[in-house]
C-alpha cells in the first residue's frame, strides 16, 4: 500500500478484556516496528519484526503482551486482559530491510481501557 | 536520568522566526539521530536523520549533531503555521542489530500567522 496502515484507529475497551491491533505494512518492507506512546512519554519500543521473526522481543511491557506477522506482511498485536495502564497509542512502523533510520509510522491506534 | 532529554514546551513563536529545538543525550554510543514530526491525532513523520556528528541541511531545516557535547539540535528558518506540531528527537546505536530508536518526549511548537 501507499502507506502504513493501522486499525482500529480507536478502540475503547474494559478493563480485562483482551484487544487486537492491526498493522499493515507498505508493501515490500520486510522490517515492523511496533511502539507505544503513552500521554506525555516518548515513544517506547515494543518489538522489532524481521520478515515474519521477532528477534527482539524485549520492549513488550508484560507477558499480557504478544505480537506476531505473518506472511511477512500484517502484524497483530494483541493484548490480554488489559488494564487502564494499557491505555496509549499504539503506533506501528515499517522500513525497508536496512532502512532502521527511515521508519514510516502509521497514524496509530488509540486504546482507551476504561 | 533518562537516554534522552528533550524539553516539551510548549514553544510558541510568530511566523518567519527561526525555531531551535534540542535534545541532549547520555548514551555515547547513539551514532544516528533524527527527528520527526508528529501532527496531532497522526504517526510521527521523518524530517531528516544524520549520521555521527555535523550538520545536514534540507530546505528550511537544518540538524546539527555535537557528539562531544551529546547535544542535537534541529533548527527550523522562516517558520509558517503549517509547522505547528510536536517534534520528536530519536537516535539509535550503529550495527545490524541497533534497530531499536529511542526517543525524546517531544517539544509541543506552536507558529502563529
Amino acid at each position: 500500500g501507499a502507506g502504513v496502515s493501522q486499525s482500529p484507529s480507536n478502540k475503547v475497551t474494559e478493563k480485562g478484556k483482551d484487544v487486537e491491533l492491526r498493522c499493515d505494512p507498505i508493501s515490500g518492507h520486510t522490517a515492523l516496528y511496533w511502539y507505544r506512546q503513552s500521554l506525555g512519554q516518548g515513544l517506547e519500543f515494543l518489538i522489532y519484526f524481521q520478515g515474519n521473526s521477532a528477534p527482539d522481543k524485549s520492549g513488550l511491557p508484560s507477558d499480557r503482551f504478544s505480537a506476531e506477522r505473518t506472511g511477512g506482511s500484517v502484524s497483530t498485536l494483541t493484548i490480554q486482559r488489559t488494564q487502564q495502564e494499557d491505555s496509549a497509542v499504539y503506533l506501528c512502523a515499517s522500513s525497508p530491510i536496512d532502512g532502521a533510520n527511515v521508519l514510516t509510522f502509521g497514524a496509530g491506534s488509540r486504546l482507551t481501557v476504561l | 536520568q533518562k537516554e534522552v532529554e528533550q524539553d516539551p514546551g510548549p514553544l510558541s513563536v510568530p511566523e518567519g522566526a527561526i525555531v531551535s529545538l534540542n535534545c541532549t543525550y547520555s548514551n555515547s554510543a547513539f551514532q544516528y539521530f533524527m527527528w520527526y514530526r508528529q501532527y496531532s491525532r497522526k504517526g510521527p513523520e521523518l524530517l531528516m536523520y544524520t549520521y555521527s556528528s555535523g550538520n545536514k541541511e534540507d530546505g528550511r531545516f537544518t540538524a546539527q549533531v555535537d557528539k562531544s557535547s551529546k547535544y542535537i539540535s534541529l533548527f527550523i528558518r522562516d517558520s509558517q503555521p503549517s509547522d505547528s506540531a510536536t517534534y520528536l528527537c530519536a537516535m539509535r546505536g550503529s550495527g545490524g542489530s541497533n534497530y531499536k530508536l529511542t526517543f525524546g518526549k517531544g517539544t509541543l511548537l506552536t507558529v502563529n500567522p
